[in-house]
Order: C-alpha cells, then structure tokens, then sequence
C-alpha cells in the first residue's frame, strides 16, 4: 500500500528554521516527481514546492523562493522541505504528494499533513 | 499565475440532491483541471483529473465536465459521506487551487 508519511513540524519562532521530511512506501519513488503542499488554518490549499525525480530540477511558489529548499534521498525514499527565514504567514498544515506521471501532471497520493506553526 | 475561482463558496444540500459546483480559470487552461475532496482534518483526495476522468475507486456519482476556463463538477445524488470540502485546482502552468466549496448537510 503506497504510504507518505510527514514529520518534523512543530513550534518555531519567527525567523527561525525547521525541516520536513516525508518518508514515501509502497511505490517507487525515484520514478516521481513529488510535491509539498501547505494550508493554512482555516484556509485553502496552496502549492510549495516540487522537486524531479533525480533531484536535478526544483520549483518553488513565489513567496517561499530563497527561504525554502525542496531535497531529496531517493536511497531513503525521503523527501524533505528546509524552511528557514519563517515567518507567521508560513504557519499551515504541510503536506507532501505524490505527482503523476503524465504530462501536466496532478497529486493522487498525500500524506497525512503535519502541523508548522511559527509564532514568538 | 493563473487563478482559480469557485462558486458557490458553501452550499446547503440534502441526501439525495443533485449537487453542482462551478470553477473558472483566469486564462484558458484546455483540459487540465483536476478536483480533490477534502475532510476535516484529512488531506485531500483526488475525484477527477484532467476535468472529467473519475480517479480509480471514486464513485460513479462524481463527474467532470469542461475546457478552456469554465468546469463543473456534479454529484449525482448526494450521500452521507459527500459532505467535505471540494477543490479544483489547474495543472496547465504550476498548480493553483480554487477557494473551495463547502457542501453541507440542509
């Protein structure tokens, strides 16, 4: 059963740094582009950052570039998000997903979500 | 950046009911609209890709239709369990949701 698995969030202070991984199962993850995706409490989804399947090509949404780094470990099969210079409109549920195959692709496997919450 | 906009934002409904949700892109995006299902406290859960292709193991209730910048999804008949937050969300230049739509128990 394929399985994406979230952690490292928590509590951090405006300013600081945190990092996400997601720990994939049950398919082959070098084969995948993957995605991370937040939501803010109360609020819509909104894309992140998404990352090749060999790691040579990343994306990010225009708020997080130069703050956030999209990683991979394809011999862990992790993906990981290093989120440095917060700030309280970071704070959301992340979650990572699985990106199609196909052209124009879409997320049809999520994780769970984990909580990021920055505030002093 | 292409922008998703949904209506209506919440919508009260009965088991049973037809239910009809509308989304519209700021610019033409063909076919690539896809929508996900979310409940409280889940992550989301794709329904329909590529605007009217049913996602293995979602109901036949779910449909898809539309190109260009206007799309809809349609329940058929509601059930007890259709009741979540839905979401349509372009795959034609990055990504980038819709608002959603609540559907709620009348």
């Amino acid at each position: 059963e394929m399985q994406l698995l979230e952690s490292g969030g928590g509590l951090v202070q405006p300013g600081g740094s945190l990092r996400l991984s997601c720990a994939a199962s049950g398919f082959t993850f070098n084969s995948h582009w993957m995605t991370w995706v937040r939501q803010a409490p109360g609020k819509g989804l909104e894309w992140v950052a998404n990352i090749k399947e060999d790691g040579t090509e990343k994306n990010y949404v225009h708020s997080v570039k130069g703050r956030f780094v999209v990683s991979r470990d394809n011999g862990k099969n992790s993906l990981y998000l290093q989120m440095d210079s917060l700030r309280a409109e970071d704070t959301a549920v992340y979650y990572c997903a699985r990106e199609t195959t196909v052209f124009k692709s879409y997320f049809d496997h999520w994780g769970q979500g984990i909580l990021v919450t920055v505030s002093s | 950046d292409i922008q998703m906009t949904q209506s209506p934002s919440s919508l009260s409904a009965s088991v049973g009911d037809r239910v009809t949700i509308t989304c519209r892109a700021s610019q033409s995006i063909a076919t690539y609209l896809n929508w996900y299902q979310q409940k409280p406290g889940k992550a989301p859960k794709l329904l329909i890709y590529t605007a009217s292709n049913l996602q293995s193991g979602v109901p036949s209730r779910f449909s898809g239709s539309g190109s260009g910048t206007d799309f809809t999804l349609t329940i058929s008949s509601l059930q007890p369990e259709d009741f979540a937050i839905y979401y349509c969300q372009q795959s034609y230049s990055f990504w980038t949701f819709g608002q959603g739509t609540k559907v709620e128990i009348k």
